[in-house]
């Protein structure tokens, strides 16, 4: 399993678009990209998930370079219900059986 | 479609008293199964995880102990509940074998409080 390093915080305002970056140089070659919400008490949400390039939904875009060492986490016009922890995960969920978060980027939205 | 279910919500314990939480899926067959525990303001951390009945891997707990009596039911017990063992429980399904890659549904959660 590829390790992962985010920041432990960000700060950023309502109306801000929030990029969170996370690296993973051993990421190997069948792993995917996911990202994970948490809200405290509720277990961690998917959010988003990606293998290269760009992967967009309606709630986040990933940003992949083509060596896949790093990914960045894209939130448009953030809101304060944006206010969680977000854990990024390499992992082929098929084949690995042991599946260990991060401590995660805990993002603070202000008014 | 797929559903976990986690129970008890929240459970207060004293310290020595024995554990069961249990967690089970529906609408999926032979999924892998996780229990994972964050304490207070922490990541989570990895104790248990399952890919079939009566296969169970640790990850770290001295105390606690996983069992998996069904293909959707996953057990945590403890035989005498430590302090340290207060924290939030939360069970987690995945596919296995897939070529989607699915990821991590995750239950509602146990608050167990240790007093």
């Amino acid at each position: 399993l590829a390790k992962t390093t985010q920041p432990i915080s960000m700060d950023s305002y309502e109306g801000q678009e929030v990029n969170i970056t996370c690296s993973h140089n051993n990421i190997a070659t069948n792993d995917y990209i996911t990202w994970y919400q948490q809200f405290p008490s509720q277990g961690p949400r998917f959010i988003i998930q990606g293998y290269k390039t760009k992967v967009t939904n309606e709630v986040a875009s990933l940003f992949i370079p083509a060596d896949r060492k790093s990914s960045t986490l894209s939130l448009p016009r953030v809101s304060l219900s944006d206010t969680a922890v977000y854990y990024c995960l390499v992992v082929l969920y098929s084949s690995a059986s042991k599946i260990i978060f991060g401590s995660g980027t805990r993002l603070s939205i202000r008014p | 479609s797929q559903t976990i279910h986690q129970w008890p919500a929240t459970l207060v314990q004293p310290v020595g008293s024995p554990l069961s939480l249990e967690c089970t899926v529906e609408g999926t067959s032979n999924p892998n199964l996780y229990w994972y525990r964050q304490a207070a303001g922490r990541g989570l951390q990895l104790l248990f995880y399952s890919v079939g009945i009566g296969q169970i891997s640790s990850e770290v707990p001295q105390n606690l102990s996983a069992s998996r009596p069904q293909d959707r039911q996953f057990i945590l017990s403890s035989k005498k509940l430590l302090l340290s063992d207060s924290g939030f429980y939360l069970c987690a399904w995945s596919y296995q074998g897939r070529t989607d890659n699915s990821p991590l549904h995750f239950g509602n959660g146990t608050r167990l409080t240790v007093t």
